[in-house]
């Protein structure tokens, strides 16, 4: 399994500004992934995002919302732009390796 | 198109007492793997299970068990005797076996161990 960690654990923003959440794996992995879990919700997937290439958005995120840097092969980082209410979520990266995706602990995000 | 349904949103038990979760899948994938994750109060997701779509044996681990049926599209998740740490809320997902390795989840169900 893959142990994974993000920065930061939570933080509360002001509408319209700008929030970059990190991840960071202990091994080498090819695909990592970031999701979205609104309160009370499932998770949906934001983009994947692989070492080397620009990531890849699910339908309903673009890049100037969410845009994703993946610089290695054990970091990515994940910024919500221009902020709203509507963005308070956490958000959780992950990784596929071995048996599956491993999910980091999230990075619970409170926009006034 | 892919599709997971958990229909249970909550279940309230009482502690020793046996439940089970539900979960229906939808997919066209004749090779396809389903997982079951927990989300205890923390937040943090982990992972319990995967299955691949050729392996319909049922598994078990200490308390937890699954069964897995391809004839119902279901992949049910069973803990016997509950505990109170057991409450959290439990994610079925569906991954096609290769590609884009994205996953589909359900909408969780709730379950709650009363004491």
């Amino acid at each position: 399994s893959a142990v994974i960690s993000q920065k930061p654990s939570r933080d509360i923003c002001q509408r319209g500004t700008s929030l970059t959440i990190q991840c960071q794996v202990d091994s080498q992995v090819t695909m990592m992934f970031w999701y979205r879990q609104q309160p009370g919700q499932s998770l949906t997937l934001i983009a994947t995002a692989n070492q080397g290439s620009e990531a890849t958005y699910e339908s309903g995120f673009v890049i100037d919302k969410f845009p994703i840097s993946r610089p290695n092969l054990t970091f990515s980082t994940l910024t919500v732009s221009n902020m709203s209410p509507e963005d308070s979520s956490i958000y959780l990266c992950s990784v596929e390796a071995d048996w599956g995706q491993y999910f980091g602990p999230g990075t619970r995000l409170t926009v006034t | 198109a892919q599709k997971v349904t958990q229909a249970q949103t909550e279940i309230s038990v009482v502690e020793k007492e046996d439940v089970t979760l539900d979960c229906v899948y939808e997919t066209r994938d004749t090779t396809y793997y389903l997982f079951w994750y927990k989300q205890p109060p923390s937040g943090e997701l982990v992972f319990l299970i995967r299955r691949n779509s050729f392996d319909e044996q049922n598994e078990i681990s200490g308390r937890y068990s699954w069964n897995f049926q391809k004839s119902t599209s279901s992949f049910n998740f069973t803990i016997t005797a509950s505990q109170v740490v057991d409450s959290a809320v439990y994610f079925c997902a569906l991954s096609e076996a290769s590609g884009t390795y994205k996953y589909i989840f359900g909408t969780g169900t709730r379950l709650k161990v009363l004491a």
